[in-house]
């Protein structure tokens, strides 16, 4: 099951610049899109949520970015912080007609460094 | 800041065993689910729960598992008989869920079942 992939396994940024994660879907009825970050053994945090009628979703230092058309989605945390450094995760959802549930993409570790 | 609780965090258990995996939802929150990780792979999801019922289910979830709201709040994830590939991280989440919005999902911090 590829419906949500993230095709960048690891990425390394320096403290301060920007972090761009990207992730790409197949299913078109998707209409909820999510990003968690996780640390090892704890369970994912949610971050920040765009609906399938927006485009950007802005929440401090983390902007979301949708392209419908494309079926892509991207993340961008500005500045990068060495606390930001975890897996990332997409997920998404059908919430019109759908159950909710969650499907995940295969997750980017990001290592921000000093 | 309300969170999801999910006990034991480790257990270890022999092939063939029942286990019951523990989870505390957000109080107002009326969806509740049940995803895994086996190491390695992707968070997949199991079921999901509403109403007191199963909303929905993945085909992992088989006749083994079942979930149970005992009470007003937990919410409970039973597999009958533990098979090796059932050794997981197993998260608990829940959702407020209202008309128009409040789609997120939220995690506890997962159960990590061992099968042996």
């Amino acid at each position: 099951d590829q419906q949500v992939k993230q095709n960048s396994p690891s990425l390394s940024v320096q403290e301060g610049r920007i972090s761009i994660l990207n992730c790409d879907y197949t299913n078109s009825m998707f209409d909820y899109f999510l990003w968690y970050k996780k640390y090892p053994a704890e369970g994912p945090t949610f971050l920040i949520s765009i609906s399938s009628i927006k485009d950007k979703n802005e929440d401090g230092r983390f902007t979301v970015f949708l392209n419908k058309s494309a079926k892509h989605l991207s993340l961008h945390i500005v500045p990068s912080q060495p606390g930001d450094s975890a897996v990332y995760f997409c997920a998404a959802a059908r919430v019109t007609g759908g159950g909710n549930k969650l499907t995940f993409g295969t997750g980017t570790q990001l290592k921000v460094e000093l | 800041e309300p969170e999801v609780t999910q006990t034991p965090s480790h257990q270890v258990t022999q092939m063939g065993q029942e286990v019951i995996l523990r989870c505390v939802p957000i109080s107002n929150h009326l969806y509740f689910y049940w995803y895994r990780q086996i190491l390695g792979q992707k968070v997949e999801f199991l079921v999901s729960f509403y109403n007191n019922e199963i909303s929905e289910k993945s085909e992992i979830f088989d006749d083994q598992f079942s979930v149970e709201r005992p009470d007003g709040s937990n919410f409970t994830l039973k597999i009958r008989s533990t098979k090796l590939e059932d050794s997981a991280m197993y998260f608990c989440a829940s959702r407020r869920g209202l008309a128009g919005g409040l789609n997120e999902q939220f995690f506890g911090p997962g159960t990590r079942l061992t099968v042996l």
